[in-house]
């Protein structure tokens, strides 16, 4: 059982080129969110999805987009690399919208030069 | 928006030591969860606290939500090398933002053999 499956897991990026994160889960969960983790920062909340067709912002989208075509993969977009945007993103899935624990990926290692 | 602080940011501890973290919230919470991250992971699921007052016991790790389910702690008896990593706090929204976490900072643990 595969879980949650990231990739790639390191990227380095100049800025003002573009990329997708991917993120795919196995286990049929409804629920998927992207956070950046930042040093000392904890877990912020870029997007997050209820389900296929149906997106919402986080706490930090700027610089970011979704899609949900499928329950099972939810990838995220940069259109224009900052050197902001250097952090380690994870995407993380629940089966149920309440009181449900999250399982993470692996994350994903990006640097913007 | 609600808000999750978390204390201390660091704690180094001699192995056999106890350690405490705690956890405060701006506002009411439907449930509180608790993850580790080990140095270069990713968060991995420990605990969920979702009655108020509620106390539960992982082994050597007892973990706290408070009466106005605004506070939350996690207790380490005699702390081992293997304990090392980062703890995180994740709050869970009322009413309709029930599905998104708000996480804390984290606390860094080291532990010297």
């Amino acid at each position: 059982n595969a879980g949650v499956t990231q990739t790639p897991k390191f990227r380095i990026l100049k800025i003002g080129q573009s990329m997708t994160l991917q993120c795919a889960q196995d286990m049929n969960h409804n629920y998927m969110y992207w956070y950046r983790q930042d040093p000392g920062m904890g877990l912020k909340l870029i997007y997050y999805s209820v389900g296929a067709g149906i997106t919402d912002k986080g706490e930090v989208p700027n610089g970011y987009n979704v899609s949900r075509s499928t329950t099972e993969d939810f990838p995220l977009r940069l259109e224009l690399a900052a050197p902001s945007q250097t952090s380690v993103y994870f995407c993380a899935s629940t089966l149920t919208a309440y009181n449900q624990p999250q399982h993470f990926g692996d994350g994903t290692r990006l640097s913007i030069l | 928006g609600q808000q999750v602080m978390q204390i201390p940011q660091y704690q180094h501890v001699q192995e056999g030591e106890d350690f405490t973290t705690y956890c405060n919230s701006s506002t009411t919470l439907s449930n509180i969860q608790w993850y580790k991250q080990r140095p270069g992971g990713h968060p991995v699921f420990l605990i969920q606290l979702v009655k108020s007052g509620e106390v539960k016991k992982q082994k050597r790790l007892t973990f706290q939500f408070g009466e106005a389910k605004k506070n939350s702690s996690l207790h380490i008896t005699a702390t081992q090398t293997t304990d090392v990593g980062t703890y995180f706090c994740a709050g869970g929204g009322s009413g309709g933002s029930n599905y998104k976490l708000t996480f804390g900072k984290g606390t860094l643990l080291t532990v010297n053999p």
